[in-house]
């Protein structure tokens, strides 16, 4: 089945680590997204990629990185830059820009 | 920027019972877009929807792009159709192209 694949469901950060959490999409879209939600809060967007080896900067990048070396994968790494990181994150794609938008089942990332 | 407006914030159905959401933009939006996000997480794309009305089983959508607001309803709900109903779209003009969400319209069906 074709699909947005995001793993782990939950993750734990200490203090000072950077963690990644991953995004695989076989639906052969070109977009791809992060999007982070707090509780009882609407979706930011964090990074965005409409082709392989290019990514953009979303509204709330700041302590966030990414890459986009294959199609199928938009890896997201939280560093410890990120002071407040406990959120729900979300990947989502597109076959294009401003098309209709996917989603994977999401992470749960929590600070320990 | 733009601002999306969604009302009612918070809605309790018993089941059985219609609805209807609406999602205001303070400016044109683009290729409108409407998602459940369910009790566990996982956001579901309902409609994509520019302009016009569209049907899916128990849904409908229906999107006045020249007066800049959408509007979702709900027949014959379920306890299934708990959680929350987004909308999205991106600006018709400008350079920034990201997707404007608004907070969301909470839903709980009860049984």
């Amino acid at each position: 089945d074709g699909g947005i694949t995001q793993s782990p469901k939950y993750l734990f950060r200490k203090e000072g680590q950077n963690v990644t959490l991953s995004c695989e999409q076989n639906l052969n879209h070109d977009a791809m997204y992060w999007y982070r939600q707090d509780p009882g809060q609407g979706l930011r967007l964090i990074y965005y990629s409409q082709i392989v080896n290019d990514f953009q900067k979303g509204d709330i990048a700041e302590g966030y990185s990414v890459s986009r070396e294959k199609k199928e994968s938009f890896p997201l790494t939280v560093t410890s830059a990120q002071k407040n990181p406990t959120a729900f994150y979300l990947c989502a794609s597109s076959i294009g820009r401003d098309e209709k938008l996917f989603f994977g089942s999401g992470t749960q990332l929590s600070v320990l | 920027g733009i601002q999306v407006e969604q009302s009612p914030p918070d809605l309790i159905l018993q089941e059985g019972a219609n609805s209807t959401l609406r999602c205001n933009f303070s400016d044109s939006v683009n290729n409108l877009q409407w998602f459940h996000q369910n009790p566990w997480g996982q956001l579901i794309n309902l409609f994509y929807i520019p302009s016009g009305t569209k049907q899916n089983g128990r849904l409908s959508a229906t999107t006045v792009a020249t007066e800049r607001y959408s509007l979702l309803y709900i027949s014959s709900s379920q306890t299934t159709d708990s959680g929350v109903y987004f909308c999205a779209g991106p600006p018709n003009a400008g350079n920034n192209r990201k997707l404007i969400w608004g907070l969301g319209t909470s839903l709980a069906v009860n049984p």
